[in-house]
């Protein structure tokens, strides 16, 4: 199966900056078959990036994801105090679709 | 506005068998994959599998000797069957619907724990 490495773990910033996460798949992920989900406690997570770059329905454009392959980010561009939560990528180019072990956005 | 609603037991004893149905109202089942995934408690996502409307399966091979997902469409629900439950079936567990055309998620339930113990 694809294990999906993001990094880093945790990461510390202050609303208004800019959120980079990184997230790398141990083998190539086909048609860029890549999804970034939120979620904050006690919630079911929420879409908001798939096919590594496009956004879901009512995302705000300031989430943006890209890549290709083996090397994928989403960004942030600029951190509104919602934004601080746990992020998840997740492959389903090859079943079975696994997500990585997540990334947690927290305020600085 | 379509939503998910998980219900089933919350507490489930050893080696007996875990057993959730999805209903999905404010819109139809068919025409989409539906799936399972879970989290054990401070952890990651696990995806369990998926089923068609139509009633074709993909599961995770690492559960898949012990998992049965099944669909009622006259219902709008689908349902989840895990056996031989253990400590480690511990988790939150997600009804999903797949974004058309590709397997990640749009909606989900709301979410459902599970707690496996005598």
């Amino acid at each position: 199966e694809i294990v999906l490495t993001q990094s880093p773990g945790t990461l510390s910033l202050s609303p208004g900056e800019r959120a980079t996460l990184s997230c790398r798949p141990s083998q190539s992920v086909s048609s860029n078959y890549l999804a970034w989900y939120q979620q904050k406690p006690g919630q079911a997570p929420r879409l908001l990036i798939y096919g590594a770059s496009s956004r879901a329905t009512g995302i705000p454009d300031r989430f943006s994801g890209s890549g290709s392959g083996t090397d994928f980010t989403l960004t942030v561009s600029r951190l509104e105090p919602e934004d601080f939560a746990v992020y998840y990528c997740q492959q389903y180019g090859i079943s079975p679709y696994t997500f990585g072990q997540g990334t947690k956005l927290e305020i600085k | 506005q379509v939503q998910l609603q998980e219900s089933g037991p919350g507490l489930v004893k050893p080696s007996e068998t875990l057993s959730l149905t999805c209903t999905v109202s404010g819109g139809s089942i068919s025409g989409y994959y539906w799936s399972w995934i879970r989290q054990p408690p401070g952890k990651g996502l696990e995806w369990i599998g998926y089923i068609y409307y139509g009633g074709s399966t993909n599961y995770n091979p690492s559960l898949k000797s012990r998992v049965t997902i099944s669909v009622d469409t006259s219902k709008n629900q689908f349902s989840l069957k895990l056996n031989s439950v253990t400590a480690a079936d511990t988790a939150v567990y997600y009804c999903a619907r797949d974004q058309k055309g590709s397997t990640c998620y749009d909606f989900w339930g709301q979410g459902t724990l599970v707690t496996v113990s005598s």
